[in-house]
């Protein structure tokens, strides 16, 4: 069975443009994660989806921060315009609804110049 | 949801149990104790999770204190890919949220 699905692995831009990360989910889970994971840190909640619906999103940016998840599947996570404080790596989870084990893809890797 | 305190590293030397402490003192009753580690360059994975009774599966145990303040989590013989961060979450059943700290950063030595 495949795992939590994330593109890209790595991610290089300059300050103040644009950029996104998508995430398939493990088949089934209809509920979706994004995280922040900064260096030396704990992964830290930006927004979570039940279906298609955030029905978490009080630790997202809305300022420069959207994320999507269109038809309740794959999910994506744009900055616009990116801050050189936004290098870190970014995580995509995914579970069955309530339940306390989330599957995590490998992150992608964010580095803002 | 209630916090938890763990040392920040460990070391371990291959073949010994791993015993990774986390306190959880203002863990209230309903809520669940759970483990996660994160090998370097990957994404965090499940390991156990308990509420009042000890816990085993393939991985590993989980000992939570008669007064549920405090867990510990063992890893019987402890190999070189076992070095990791291990994140102990207190979370309420049926809810979503899992709030991870620092961690301890377990390193097995040969």
């Amino acid at each position: 069975e495949a795992g939590v699905v994330q593109s890209p692995r790595y991610k290089i831009i300059e300050k103040k443009q644009p950029v996104a990360f998508w995430c398939n989910p493990i088949s089934g889970h209809n509920t979706l994660y994004w995280y922040l994971q900064n260096l030396g840190q704990g992964p830290e909640l930006l927004i979570r989806y039940e279906n298609e619906e955030a029905v978490d999103d009080s630790q997202l940016p809305k300022d420069r921060f959207s994320a999507e998840r269109l038809k309740g599947v794959d999910s994506t996570l744009k900055i616009q315009p990116a801050e050189l404080g936004d290098s870190a790596v970014y995580l995509c989870a995914s579970s069955l609804v309530h339940s306390g084990e989330q599957f995590f893809g490998p992150g992608t890797r964010l580095t803002v110049l | 949801d209630a916090k938890t305190t763990q040392p920040p590293s460990m070391d371990c030397a291959e073949g010994r149990a791993a015993n990774l402490p986390c306190n959880h003192s203002t863990i209230s009753g309903n809520e669940y104790v759970y483990w996660y580690r994160q090998i370097h360059s990957q994404g965090p994975q499940y390991i156990i999770h308990g509420l009042k009774n000890n816990e085993t599966n393939e991985m590993a145990s989980l000992i939570i204190t008669e007064d549920r303040k405090s867990s510990t989590l063992i890893l019987p013989h402890a190999t070189l890919r076992d070095t990791a961060v291990y994140y102990c979450i207190v979370r309420l059943p049926n809810n979503n949220d899992m709030r991870f700290g620092a961690g301890t950063r377990l390193t097995v030595k040969p």
